[in-house]
């Protein structure tokens, strides 16, 4: 069974930085593509970042490229999401999400959330 | 860079059928598979419609996904509707000439 555990998230004041992480299991991780994925409370999903299973194609959001930086570790089994110069703005709900592939696809699983709080 | 617009809200009874809009803002609809996600209050979303029209296994045969390049548009049917199956419901695409993703807004499903 596919298990996505996030972690990392808190209380943070605008400016500062957090890293959030994902700990997979039950499939092998370095054969798939990962996501974040973030959600205001009461609002819609938007796609933070991505990288592809050998981290040769990352994406981000124009919303939080030059801010965050994704990264994963295949030999542990972890993938990361570095979030820096944090706003009001970025404070939600953030997501794991499992790639369907090792490039691409669809998000075929999903963890149950960190959640990230910026507030001085 | 495109973007996907769906209703904000639909609503019918139990048993009937619903469909939900994605509109492509630029670029063909085609050029890049759509999925949709069903999220039910307080739960993580799920995937119910993957490449367009493909229903992952465990997903009933009620879920149905299209596609239609005159109106640059994916839809999600729904038919025999149940109260469970009250919940928001967003497609996802990507843009093809980079790695990013795109989800629509979201439609709240609710069965009255």
């Amino acid at each position: 069974e596919v298990q996505l555990v996030e972690s990392g998230g808190g209380l943070v004041q605008p400016g500062r930085s957090l890293r959030l992480s994902c700990a997979a299991s039950g499939f092998t991780f370095d054969n798939y593509a990962m996501h974040w994925v973030r959600q205001v409370p009461g609002k819609g999903l938007e796609w933070v970042s991505g990288i592809s299973w050998n981290s040769g194609s990352i994406g981000y959001a124009d919303s939080v490229k030059g801010r965050f930086t994704i990264s994963r570790d295949n030999a542990k089994n972890l993938l990361y999401l570095q979030l820096n110069s944090l706003r009001v703005e970025d404070m939600a709900l953030y997501y794991c999400a499992k790639g369907s592939h090792d490039y691409g696809g669809h998000f075929d699983s999903w963890g149950q959330g960190t959640q990230v709080t910026v507030s001085s | 860079n495109f973007l996907l617009a769906q209703p904000h809200s639909v609503s019918e009874s139990p048993g009937k059928t619903v469909t939900i809009s994605c509109t492509r803002s630029s670029g063909s609809i085609a050029s890049s598979y759509v999925q949709w996600y069903q999220q039910r209050p307080g739960s993580s979303p799920t995937i119910v419609i993957y490449d367009d029209n493909q229903r992952p296994s465990g997903v009933p045969d009620r879920f149905s996904g299209s596609i239609d390049s005159s109106s640059n548009s994916a839809s999600l049917t729904i038919s025999g509707l149940r109260t469970d199956d009250e919940a928001d419901y967003y497609c996802q695409s990507f843009d093809d000439t980079s790695y990013r993703r795109v989800f629509g807004g979201g439609t709240k499903l609710t069965v009255l």
